[in-house]
């Protein structure tokens, strides 16, 4: 089973504040990233999938980069917003030719009004 | 817009009994998965199905069954319920290739 990590576990922050939070997952054997947004009572909702090394992407104030060299993956939040609050998932394919992703235990963002 | 739909959000079943639970999404999609979510552990894969009547073991596929015999159905199936199988299941599915992965709104299951 891959192994993907995700920290922090949880984090608290004040609305207007930016912030980031990682995934790791092993370099070897790369070939995709994906990062979903789960919210309280809806779907897991897909935000970016990433494959290549140095890969940057961006929806509105969130923002995603790629290291695959280093086996790491940041997202970022400007300015977060209540609405932001969600658990946020990143996942990555366990083998060539598998669909099978697996998905790291997510990082619980509360955005305090 | 895209769906995956489950048909049952909450079900209350007892040890032993037969549990199905039924996916089906409208965008021709040629993968389709079973998650289960419990706290502390993360999203962990039962089972998935790459064609119709194909199907692969994830990590956990112990205590489960699963059934594709049309491309938009997915069904989960628990032989014979029991207690540590009470979870919130989730459906997904994508199309071939690693791709964007879309989920159902889960189905909350308690084996009483």
């Amino acid at each position: 089973i891959l192994n993907v990590e995700q920290s922090p576990q949880s984090l608290h922050v004040q609305e207007g504040d930016s912030t980031n939070f990682t995934c790791s997952f092993p370099s070897s054997n790369f070939y995709a990233l994906h990062w979903y947004r789960w919210e309280t009572a809806k779907s897991p909702e897909a935000l970016f999938v990433m494959t290549l090394n140095g890969d940057e992407k961006k929806k509105g104030r969130i923002s995603a980069t790629l290291n695959t060299k280093e086996g790491y993956s940041y997202l970022y939040i400007k300015g977060s917003q209540p609405e932001d609050s969600a658990t946020y998932l990143c996942a990555s394919p366990s083998g060539a030719g598998s669909y099978q992703l697996t998905f790291g235990k997510g990082t619980k963002l509360s955005v305090i009004p | 817009d895209v769906k995956v739909t489950q048909s049952s959000r909450y079900l209350v079943k007892r040890t032993g009994e037969k549990v199905f639970l039924e996916c089906v999404q409208d965008m021709d999609h040629e993968n389709m998965f079973w998650y289960r979510q419990d706290p502390g552990l993360g999203l962990r894969l039962i089972y998935f199905s790459y064609d119709v009547k194909m199907k692969e073991k994830g990590d956990i596929p112990e205590g489960y069954s699963v059934s594709r015999e049309k491309k938009e159905r997915f069904s989960l199936i628990l032989e014979s319920a029991s207690t540590n199988q009470t979870s919130m299941y989730l459906c997904a599915s994508s199309s071939q290739g690693w791709n964007t992965i879309y989920f159902g709104e889960g189905s909350w299951l308690t084996v009483v």
